[in-house]
Parts: C-alpha cells; sequence; structure tokens
C-alpha cells in the first residue's frame, strides 16, 4: 500500500528565518499533493497543493517542490513567523481515490 | 460562506456504548470523507460517501458505518465502542473525487473518548 513519511518530526526554528518541512512518498501512481497545517484543537487547514505535471508552485509566502524522481516533497515557509508554529502534513492521492497522510511534522517558532 | 461543521465537538463514551457523530460539508461540495486521527498520528481514511453511497472504505471494521443525507450532511457510527477508538475524528468535503483532483476541507472534528 501507499506510505507517506516525513523526514523530520520536529523542526524549530527562529522567526524570521525560512523553514523547509520534508516529504517522502511512494506510490508512484500519486498525481496529486496538498500541504495541511494542523493548529491545536483544530482540524487540517489547507495550505497549498500540487499536481504531478507540475514541480513547483507558489502561494503567499509559501512554496512547495514536486521531485518525482525520487518521490520527495517539500514545503518551504518563508520569513517563518509565530504563527506558523503547527503541525505539518503532507497528503498523496490521485483522482478518485482517498488522500494518505503522513506522521506530521512539528514546526516551534522561537521568537 | 460556512466550512465544514462537525458536532458534537467533545464527547465521553463508555466501552460498548453506541456513538453518532455529525458533519455538513461546505458549501457546494457533494463528497463527504471521514478520517480518525490518533494522538501525534496523521490522520487515517476511514470511508468516503458519494451521492448518498459508500465508494471506498479503509481499513476499519463493520463496527464503524455511515450514512450521507440527500443534502450531502454526513453521520458517522461507531457500535461497541472499544478504548482504542478514542480519537480525533475529522470529517472533511470536497468535490466528486472521481472527476476532480481537489482538496479535501477538514472541519474541526470531534473529540471522543473512550472510558
Amino acid at each position: 500500500g501507499e506510505s507517506v513519511g516525513l523526514h523530520l518530526p520536529t523542526l524549530s526554528v527562529q522567526e524570521g528565518d525560512n523553514s523547509i518541512i520534508n516529504c517522502a512518498y511512494s506510490n508512484s501512481a500519486s498525481d496529486y499533493f496538498i500541504w495541511y497545517k494542523q493548529e491545536s484543537g483544530k482540524g487540517p487547514q489547507f495550505i497549498i497543493d500540487i499536481r504531478s505535471n507540475m514541480d513547483k508552485r507558489q502561494g503567499q509566502r509559501v512554496t512547495v517542490l514536486l521531485n518525482k524522481t525520487v518521490k520527495h516533497l517539500s514545503l518551504q515557509i518563508a520569513a517563518t513567523q509565530p504563527g506558523d508554529s503547527a503541525v505539518y502534513f503532507c497528503a498523496e492521492g490521485n483522482t478518485g481515490n482517498q488522500f494518505y497522510f503522513g506522521t506530521g511534522t512539528s514546526l516551534t517558532v522561537i521568537p | 460562506d460556512a466550512g465544514v461543521t462537525q458536532s458534537p465537538t467533545h464527547l465521553i463514551k463508555t466501552r460498548g456504548q453506541q456513538v453518532t457523530l455529525r458533519c455538513s460539508p461546505k458549501s457546494g461540495h457533494d463528497t463527504v470523507s471521514w478520517y480518525q486521527q490518533a494522538l501525534g498520528q496523521g490522520p487515517q481514511f476511514i470511508f468516503q460517501y458519494y451521492e448518498e453511497e459508500e465508494r471506498q472504505r479503509g481499513n476499519f471494521p463493520d463496527r464503524f458505518s455511515g450514512h450521507q443525507f440527500p443534502n450531502y450532511s454526513s453521520e458517522l457510527n461507531v457500535n461497541a465502542l472499544l478504548l482504542g477508538d478514542s480519537a480525533l475524528y475529522l470529517c472533511a468535503s470536497s468535490r466528486d473525487r472521481a472527476r476532480y483532483n481537489s482538496p479535501l476541507h477538514f472541519g474541526n472534528g470531534t473529540r471522543l473518548t473512550v472510558t
């Protein structure tokens, strides 16, 4: 079956620095990937998505990179702020199928 | 525009009891998926409903069942509760996943505690 994993379970960064959160996936048939942010006591919140026909997509302060050759996904957060402290999940899926989620990376922003 | 809403927010039940959780999808969404999230883990897929039918199911026992209503809202039922069923239950809605690669939009979940 599919598996989605994250390289680092925890990440601490200084406020204002850039953050990079990594994710590995195993199903080469996955064609759609999403990053979610989950704050304590809340459900996962959509951050950004990317389809397999792209290798980079940018949003507001966030960039997702997709490397299909090594089945790797990353989320870059520019100028990290205290409000970015949360658990970040990557999810993989394809049309018609369920999403598989990784274990998550806990990001802590140090003021 | 209301997002995904779930009720109740918290629930405490005893082993062996039954529970029903409710979800209203985001406006414009017709597909509802349920996930179980244990503490410190990522969400695990339970099942997905579309057009009032269960379309996909994850690796969960038959004690977990669901329903989708004509207005797209959904219920998750769990029978014969076990201590291990204690978790955050998340509802997510989306456009028809069979035709669109669209993201899931999650509610804030129901925290179920089984004692």
